[in-house]
């Protein structure tokens, strides 16, 4: 099972864009790296899923490099309203179920 | 709003007693999960079901079981309970495929005295 790491925290201000990367060293050739969101007493809510090179929504931009063992979420121009904890998985090749780490908890200030 | 609910919202109630909790997947999903969240240990997957068949078991405690009915809607039974039970527990619903995505409800929280 691939682990996964990232920051426990970081702090950002309005309009800035944001970073946030996740290294997953075991990653298997099959795996998908997906981001969630999660606000305080509400479920996560996914936000992107990626493969490899870059993968971009209307939220986000998931970046993968070639070795695939780590992944860059970039959030462009946060809002105080993406105050959040963001969670990187793997997900595992055949498999549906998720294992959520601890997150990183993103502070946006004025 | 995902598309999935649960009931209830909150629940109180005290140690040794068993609660249902309810969840209506978003419509045309399959496959229904269930996820424990406590300060403690964070985000954690219990049990899935697929069309009414358990498919995949994660952290689940022999006191927790789970069913998914004919309607596509679950419930979670949790029994003998104890004040490490208390935490927040949410349902998300997929098409059940692989890497397909997750939608989570709002939650239900439990509290128990």
């Amino acid at each position: 099972l691939a682990k996964t790491t990232q920051p426990i925290s970081m702090d950002s201000y309005e309009g800035q864009e944001v970073n946030i990367t996740c290294s997953h060293n075991n990653i298997a050739t099959n795996d998908y790296i997906t981001w969630y969101q999660q606000f305080p007493s509400q479920g996560p809510r996914f936000i992107i899923q990626g493969y490899k090179t870059k993968v971009t929504n209307e939220v986000a931009s998931l970046f993968i490099p070639a070795d695939r063992k780590s992944s860059t979420l970039s959030l462009p121009r946060v809002s105080l309203s993406d105050t959040a904890v963001y969670y990187c998985l793997v997900v595992l090749s055949g498999y549906s179920t998720l294992t959520f780490g601890k997150g990183t908890m993103l502070l946006v200030s004025p | 709003d995902s598309g999935v609910t649960q009931t209830p919202k909150h629940l109180i109630t005290a140690t040794g007693q068993r609660v249902t909790l309810r969840c209506s997947p978003r419509s045309g999903d399959l496959s229904v999960y269930w996820y424990q969240q406590s300060l403690d240990q964070g985000l954690q997957f219990l049990i899935q079901y697929y069309n009414g068949e358990e498919r995949a078991k994660g952290n689940i405690l022999e006191r927790f079981s789970a069913q998914q009915f004919p309607d596509l809607h679950s419930e979670l039974n949790l029994s003998s309970l104890e004040l490490g039970d208390s935490a927040l527990y949410f349902c998300a619903s997929s098409g059940g495929g692989p890497q397909e995505t997750q939608y989570f409800g709002p939650g239900t929280r439990l509290l128990v005295l």
